[in-house]
Parts: structure tokens; C-alpha cells; sequence
């Protein structure tokens, strides 16, 4: 157990409808992260925060994707109008950034198909 | 940015038989390199990295990576892998402000 959890851990929806995942980071780490994963590719980072603060989104955050960190703890991540192509393996990861390089830890991830 | 490519996407092994898994950086200053690994519906989780000082680094479960500058080189290697070993591997790399930048990742399959 990482200590980072992800909810949930698979979501089917219908194209077109709206999902949020949530992400609970390690508790004294205060930068989080979102990935996207598909089969046979590596993760391919979307957003991260530095305590509540968006600091760097990713030009694969479309529009239609926003993620929040209400007070630097949870963050959720959420996918409107979904589309086929949305559907993957959403990852989340924390670390403690103060000095060197900050190792991050990765939740299991939610799955998620679009239908 | 510093990105790292991972060549071999497939490989299949018997066990006891010795593993290396590729991996190329692209020069970017200080090099900093990591490797992941990811069993069947577990997290990712880190294996081992490098971050100055001997080239040769020791991981988990028997791992071992070997930083090669003059090649970009940064391979995983074990000598006798298990069955337990099936997972995806990631070689990784710290892009822009501190965040992991994946490769594409090499999936092993260990037949016992």
C-alpha cells in the first residue's frame, strides 16, 4: 500500500456524461499529480499541484478536463462531455517536494471506459 | 525537457533466464534516471535510481541499472529472472520542475 488512494478504481459511463475521480495524496505531501495511461504507452502526465495551486497543466488537458486541490489535501479530477477517446487509466501520485529530487508515489489508478 | 525512449516494448523470457531491458536519455545537464515497475493491477512503484556517484545501482528484488553517459544508456538488468517478475517496466526521467516523465514501457512475461 502506497498510502496514495484513488476513487474510484473503475468507472463505465456513456459518451457524453460527466465523471470526477478523486485522489487522496500521501498526507504530508504537498505536490500531487495526474497522469493518463493507455495500453502499452507510459504514463503521460496531465496537471500537477503544489499545495493548492495548479502550477503546470499539459496540452493534453483539453477544455473539457479540470482538476482541483481544494486546501492542498484531495484533489479531483474531472472529465466533462466524455468521449470515447477519454476512455484509459487514470493515475494519480504525490511526493514532498523540499530539496532534491522528490520521489513520487502512485495510487492504483481508476479506470475508466467511455461507451 | 529530457525525455527517455525504451526500445524493447515485448519480451518474453523463461525463468532463470538473465534480463536487460534498454533504455536512452536524451542529454539534458544533470542526469537524473529512474526505473518503475508495475505488476498486474498493482501501483507503480520504484525500482531503483540514479542520481550521481557509481554508475552501477542496485534496486529491489535482485534489480540492478547500469548508467552508461558516453551511450545515454541507462539498462535494467537482473541475472536469473522469476516468474514474480511479469510486470511493466518504465524507465523514467525528472522533466520540468521535478515531474516524472515516463517511456513507453517494456512488458515482460517470465514463463515458469
Amino acid at each position: 500500500d502506497t498510502g496514495v488512494s484513488q476513487d474510484p478504481r473503475h468507472k463505465i459511463t456513456k459518451r457524453g456524461q460527466n465523471v470526477t475521480f478523486r485522489c487522496d495524496p500521501i498526507s504530508e505531501h504537498n505536490r500531487l499529480y495526474w497522469y493518463r495511461q493507455t495500453l502499452g504507452q507510459g504514463p503521460e502526465f496531465l496537471t500537477y499541484f503544489q499545495n493548492e495551486a495548479q502550477l503546470e497543466k499539459s496540452r493534453l488537458l483539453s477544455d473539457r478536463f479540470s482538476a482541483e486541490r481544494p486546501k492542498g489535501s484531495f484533489s479531483t479530477l474531472e472529465i466533462q462531455h466524455t468521449e470515447q477517446g477519454d476512455s484509459a487509466m487514470y493515475l494519480c501520485a504525490s511526493s514532498l517536494v523540499k530539496g532534491g529530487y522528490p520521489e513520487a508515489f502512485f495510487g492504483q489508478g481508476t479506470r475508466l471506459t467511455v461507451v | 525537457a529530457q525525455s527517455v525512449s525504451q526500445h524493447n516494448h515485448h519480451v518474453i523470457l523463461s525463468e532463470a533466464a538473465s534480463l536487460e531491458l534498454g533504455c536512452n536519455y536524451s542529454y539534458g545537464g544533470t542526469v537524473n534516471l529512474f526505473w518503475y515497475v508495475q505488476y498486474p493491477g498493482q501501483h507503480l512503484q520504484l525500482l531503483l535510481k540514479y542520481f550521481s556517484g557509481d554508475p552501477l545501482v542496485k534496486g529491489i528484488k535482485g534489480f540492478e541499472a547500469e548508467f552508461i553517459k558516453s551511450k545515454f544508456s541507462f539498462n535494467l538488468r537482473k541475472p536469473s529472472v522469476q516468474w514474480s517478475d511479469t510486470a511493466e517496466y518504465f524507465c523514467a526521467v525528472p522533466g520540468g520542475s521535478y515531474i516524472p516523465t515516463f517511456g513507453r514501457g517494456t512488458s515482460l512475461i517470465v514463463h515458469p
